[in-house]
């Protein structure tokens, strides 16, 4: 079975902080993708990293897949309220009885002002 | 609004009881995804069906079913129920069977077994 362990669990933060959360595992995932998801909400996804290496940004957020494709961090620089929410990171497992995606259990983050 | 429709968004029911939840996917895609999420367990996959057909299928108990329909609309049958049942229960959509490019998330369904 593949797993995808998340850390932190919880993280609490000012406004203006930076921060960074992991995802790992022992498997290799052809790609890996971050979720938000907001109480009462499904997920929604941030990005989709592919390539071992490979880092994307999206404003303050940076994403990065590990060169082995088994794991990912998400850096958030001068975090802000409105980032408060479950971070989810998911791997993209092709095949098999566990479906596509198999996902972390996530971070939750909160940002007080 | 993502585009992926779940009604209803509440649900209470007791024990033993039977429902259905409903998932019209976003326009454009074919595949749908079933997912259960716990407190505990966080987002577990229960299923997915492609253009009608099941495609994956995850640690979705008996007491359990889906379907998708030619509309590619999909209902999750959920029997028996008992109070471990009680979760979040989402449906995402796909273009493609494989999810390459992410999932739609519905809002989900609460569900609430008394």
């Amino acid at each position: 079975t593949q797993l995808l362990e998340q850390s932190p669990q919880f993280l609490s933060i000012q406004e203006g902080e930076n921060l960074t959360v992991y995802c790992n595992s022992s498997s290799v995932f052809s790609s890996l993708q971050w979720y938000r998801q907001e109480p009462g909400e499904g997920p929604v996804l941030l990005v989709t990293v592919v390539t071992g290496g490979e880092v994307k940004k999206l404003k303050r957020l940076t994403f990065q897949f590990g060169d082995a494709r088994k794991d990912s961090s998400l850096h958030i620089t001068a975090a802000q309220p409105g980032d408060t929410g479950l971070y989810l990171c998911a791997g993209m497992n092709y095949g098999g009885s566990q479906g596509n995606l198999i996902f972390g259990k996530g971070t939750k983050l909160s940002v007080k002002p | 609004d993502s585009g992926v429709t779940q009604t209803p968004k509440h649900l209470i029911t007791a024990t033993g009881q039977r429902v259905t939840l409903r998932c019209s996917p976003r326009s454009g895609d074919l595949s749908v995804y079933w997912y259960q999420q716990s407190l505990d367990q966080g987002l577990q996959f229960l299923i997915q069906y492609y253009n009608g057909e099941e495609r994956a299928k995850g640690n979705i108990l008996e007491r359990f079913s889906a379907q998708q329909f030619p509309d590619l609309h999909s209902e999750l049958n959920l029997s028996s129920l008992e109070l471990g049942d009680s979760a979040l229960y989402f449906c995402a959509s796909s273009v493609s069977s494989g999810g390459t490019y992410g999932y739609t998330f519905g809002s989900g369904t609460r569900l609430t077994v008394v």
